[in-house]
């Protein structure tokens, strides 16, 4: 069974450019989360999707961030315009309707200079 | 609200060691918790988890974590580690008031000296 995908795996950017990340969940996981990892933190949930509606994004930084999940299956966050305090792994992660175990992908390691 | 306490940020032991990760959790109503193990350079993984049942719950690989509802703690202990066990631990507290927010604690970075 394929895992939770995501990419670009790492990316270099400038501050104030975007960057746009993406994700696709383990088929048939009916929630899909992101999580923004600060070196030496434990990971924050940014925002949580059942299917393609919204279910928390209370800690989502609504003037820079974005995310959407079409048609109930890949997400895509994107940054802009990206501050330096965004370097970060950001980590997709799936589960099944209910469920509290959670599926993670490798991350996407972002680095603004 | 819930909150999750990894009082160590790192520890060292010697390979062959045992070993103990401390967590506590704070929450209003009944809690289900887990370990999640993070190796470097990739995603994390599910170690393992207390949902019912026996409050202590064991890992295929030899780690063991007990659920303390009196003392709010979840600590994972290993009798003996392996150089392989090198990793970051983060500990997991999710409750019934809100059914799939998970809360991460800040990680525990074990390190094994051979």
């Amino acid at each position: 069974e394929a895992g939770v995908a995501q990419s670009p795996r790492y990316k270099i950017i400038e501050k104030r450019q975007s960057v746009a990340f993406w994700c696709n969940p383990i088929s048939g996981h009916a929630t899909l989360y992101w999580y923004q990892q600060i070196l030496g933190q434990g990971p924050k949930l940014l925002i949580q999707f059942q299917n393609n509606g919204v279910v928390d994004d209370s800690q989502l930084p609504k003037d820079r961030f974005s995310a959407e999940r079409l048609k109930g299956v890949d997400s895509t966050l994107k940054i802009q315009p990206a501050k330096l305090e965004d370097s970060a792994v950001y980590l997709c992660a799936s589960s099944f309707w209910g469920g509290r175990e959670l599926f993670f992908g490798e991350g996407s390691r972002l680095t603004v200079l | 609200a819930q909150s999750v306490t990894q009082l160590d940020s790192q520890v060292p032991v010697f390979e062959e060691a045992p070993v103990e990760l401390r967590c506590n959790y704070s929450s209003s109503v009944s809690v289900y918790l887990f370990w999640y193990v993070q190796y470097p350079n990739q995603g994390l993984q599910l170690l393992l988890k207390y949902l019912s049942g026996s409050t202590l719950v064991e890992s295929i690989n030899g780690f063991e974590a007990e659920f303390n509802k009196s003392q709010t703690s979840f600590h994972l202990r290993k009798p003996s580690v392996h150089i392989s066990d090198t990793a970051e631990y983060f500990c997991a507290v999710n409750s019934d008031s809100s059914a799939s927010k998970i809360i991460f604690g800040s990680g525990t970075r074990l390190s094994i000296r051979p």
